[in-house]
């Protein structure tokens, strides 16, 4: 049973770095969101791919940020000039396509974002 | 920011004993989602209801899509140390296309032997 796998799991980078995450959605998945999660709240929503297409952005998602999901398979969230308030846990779900009324999203185990 | 208020923000149970919990949103929903959280990990998907009344029952856990549409509730019932975590609800509006949700800011539930 493959759920949905992010890379890497943890991730402890200086101020001012580039950071890159990877998601696996589960195969079959085409729809695969973005969300951040901090301490003591759900999460909310970044950015939501249908294949390859990016199709919707939140506004949390500041021009530091940017997505892609190149061959409507696995997608990377990069952050660019990280800054002490990225720190977060940064989580990916994925959907399947069909049935428009049923979202169940799952969701991987997340990549722990901590900006020194 | 998130637009759902989920209450109790924490529960302090004995094991053996019911919880509820329950979520409310400004705006109509025509999705309502609870997950489960463990430390460290991501969110489990526990039950799923997409209609207004719908009671929807997965083991010991009980969930109900409000009439109103802008509410929905959680039951556990006789609780079991494994049933410690954080659990969310989460929605989707009627005025969203693509399906992204919104979350509550969660429930910690405690059980105590």
């Amino acid at each position: 049973d493959t759920g949905v796998s992010q890379d890497p799991r943890h991730k402890i980078t200086k101020r001012g770095q580039n950071v890159t995450f990877r998601c696996d959605p589960i195969s079959e998945h085409n729809r695969l969101y973005w969300y951040r999660q901090t301490l003591g709240q759900g999460p909310e929503f970044l950015t939501y791919f249908q294949n390859e297409a990016q199709l919707e952005k939140s506004r949390l998602l500041s021009d530091r940020f940017s997505a892609e999901r190149p061959k409507g398979s696995f997608s990377t969230l990069e952050i660019q000039r990280t800054e002490q308030g990225d720190s977060a846990m940064y989580l990916c779900a994925s959907r399947q396509e069909g049935q428009r009324y049923y979202n169940e999203q799952f969701f991987g185990p997340g990549t722990r974002l901590t900006v020194l | 920011g998130q637009q759902l208020n989920q209450s109790p923000q924490s529960m302090f149970i004995q094991e053996g004993e019911d919880v509820s919990m329950n979520c409310t949103s400004s705006s109509i929903f025509n999705t309502w989602l609870w997950y489960k959280q463990d430390p460290g990990e991501g969110p489990v998907l526990l039950i799923a209801l997409y209609k207004a009344g719908e009671l929807t029952s997965n083991g010991r856990l009980t969930a109900q899509f409000g009439i109103t549409r802008k509410d929905s509730f959680l039951n556990i019932s006789a609780s079991i140390p494994s049933d410690v975590g954080i659990y969310f609800c989460a929605g989707q509006s009627s005025t969203d296309s693509w399906g992204k949700l919104q979350f509550g800011a969660g429930t910690q539930v405690v059980v105590t032997p």
